[in-house]
């Protein structure tokens, strides 16, 4: 059972947008401003979409979003697009463990 | 650019030591505002991170409790590579190993640039 609670799957229309949760306590997601999101296609490498909660990397697009309200983290990608399609997963600092902890991964299916 | 390359068997046996290398290119091991971790996915695990080390005048080492007594990881200066040590292994092992750069600065916990992966199979 991963630390960060995700929903299994989510879907969206392209042009949609849709936005994936991240459910942690306040020892982790909600004491800390250390939240990040990763795309991972499958046999690929995973990418950074979002650090520290919202700050977006060099050369990722702005459909993508992060936020946090309390012990909860969201993604939220705009405009779908159909090479949005992949897992995604959260991670946060977490006080317990002095390190990161990450969600069980979410897998968005364009349709 | 920054990229990394991973190397290492795909198939260890149960008890012996589980050994990877992470080759960097673009960047320096040294570089005091980097930090290199390695990660492992699995099926019943999910994403775990595993440990780190960096420079800041001399070298950081952290672990996740979970490997503390297993786990080595070896900065490389002459090679600009970093290697991980996993002693012991079980099957609960078998995982695709990442290494990955925490590149943005302190406190060095978003992993910015990811190796390819090592699918690594504990079974005799």
């Amino acid at each position: 059972q991963s630390a960060l609670t995700q929903p299994a799957s989510v879907s969206g229309s392209p042009g949609q947008s849709i936005t994936i949760s991240c459910a942690g306590t306040s020892s982790d997601v909600g004491d800390y401003n250390l939240v990040s999101w990763y795309q991972h296609h499958p046999g690929k490498a995973p990418k950074l979409m979002i650090y520290e909660v919202s700050k977006r990397p060099s050369g990722v697009s702005n459909r993508f979003s992060g936020s946090k309200s309390g012990n909860t983290a969201s993604l939220t990608i705009s405009g779908l697009q159909a090479e949005d399609e992949a897992d995604y997963s959260c991670c946060s600092y977490s006080h317990s463990s002095a390190s990161v902890i990450f969600g069980g991964g979410t897998k968005l299916t364009v349709l | 650019q920054v990229q990394l390359q991973q190397a290492g068997p795909g198939l260890v046996k149960p008890s012996q030591t589980l050994t990877l290398t992470c080759a960097i290119s673009g960047d320096g091991v040294s570089n005091n505002r980097a930090a290199w971790n390695w990660i492992r996915q699995s099926p019943s695990r999910g994403l775990e991170w595993l440990g780190r080390t960096y420079y800041r005048s001399k070298w950081y080492y952290d672990s996740a409790i979970s490997v503390k007594s297993r786990i080595i990881i070896n900065p490389d200066t002459s090679k600009n590579q970093v290697s991980l040590q996993l002693n012991s292994v079980t099957p609960e092992d078998t995982a695709v190993y990442y290494c990955a750069r925490a590149g943005n600065g302190y406190p060095n916990w978003d992993f910015d640039y990811w190796g390819q992966g090592t699918l690594v199979t504990v079974s005799s």
